[in-house]
């Protein structure tokens, strides 16, 4: 059974759009709540971190956590072609970390 | 420039033939780990260390063997190789957490592994 969860894709969304992301966990003690952007060929880069319920936002991202529903969410707003990447969800609780398969993103000019 | 290094990035090898992929980072980081990613199944942990001598199985270690005797390094180790170790993989390090919640890993370029 996958520990994390997310829609494999290709989400695809026009130039300036809003980009919403979505990943679900089934661990509930898990604490620690990461985003990080993929180019093909590339090693994963953060983007974000959230530690605790609510919102989290840095420029034009915002992470969104709920605990209670094992959910976490990444949305780009004004989105642009540079944003095209796969963006994996990662989940750690007590230094084990579980990654999400990722979500290819296509943002079209 | 804060790194994290791998060696070799790509390797073609035969099944059964020992292989070593070096890990090095200059951050000093206490937390090290290593990560296999494949197609439809994302990154999954095989081995991770908190510190010097102390290290713990990931999600998928078989087949694969790590060591921690200096800070900096992390060495994969495969006795082995089988085909079904062809993979993408990745190290990583970070700081060690506080309260329960874990830092962010800084990665690897990846050592794309074929074994034949």
């Amino acid at each position: 059974q996958k520990e994390v969860e997310q829609n494999s894709g290709p989400l695809s969304v026009p130039e300036g759009a809003i980009a919403s992301l979505n990943c679900t966990y089934s661990d509930r003690g898990s604490q620690s709540f990461f985003w990080y952007r993929q180019y093909s060929g590339k090693s994963p880069e953060l983007i974000m971190f959230i530690y605790s319920n609510g919102d989290k936002e840095d420029g034009r991202f915002t992470a969104q956590l709920n605990k209670a529903s094992q959910y976490v969410s990444l949305l780009i707003r004004d989105s642009q072609p540079s944003d095209s990447a796969t963006y994996l969800c990662a989940v750690t609780g007590f230094s084990k970390f579980y990654f999400g398969s990722g979500t290819k993103l296509n943002v079209k000019p | 420039e804060a790194q994290v290094t791998q060696n070799p990035r790509y390797l073609i090898t035969v099944t059964g033939k020992k292989l070593t992929v070096t890990c090095s980072q200059n951050m000093n980081h206490e937390y090290m780990s290593w990560y296999r990613q494949d197609p439809g199944l994302g990154l999954r942990q095989i081995y991770y260390s908190m510190n010097v001598e102390v290290t713990d199985k990931g999600d998928v270690p078989e087949g694969y063997k790590v060591s921690r005797k200096e800070k900096r390094n992390f060495p994969l180790i495969l006795e082995s190789p089988s085909p079904n170790q062809t993979s993408l993989y990745f190290c990583a390090s970070s700081a060690p957490g506080t309260g329960g919640v874990d830092n962010e890993q800084f990665f690897g370029p990846g050592t794309r592994l074929t074994v034949l």
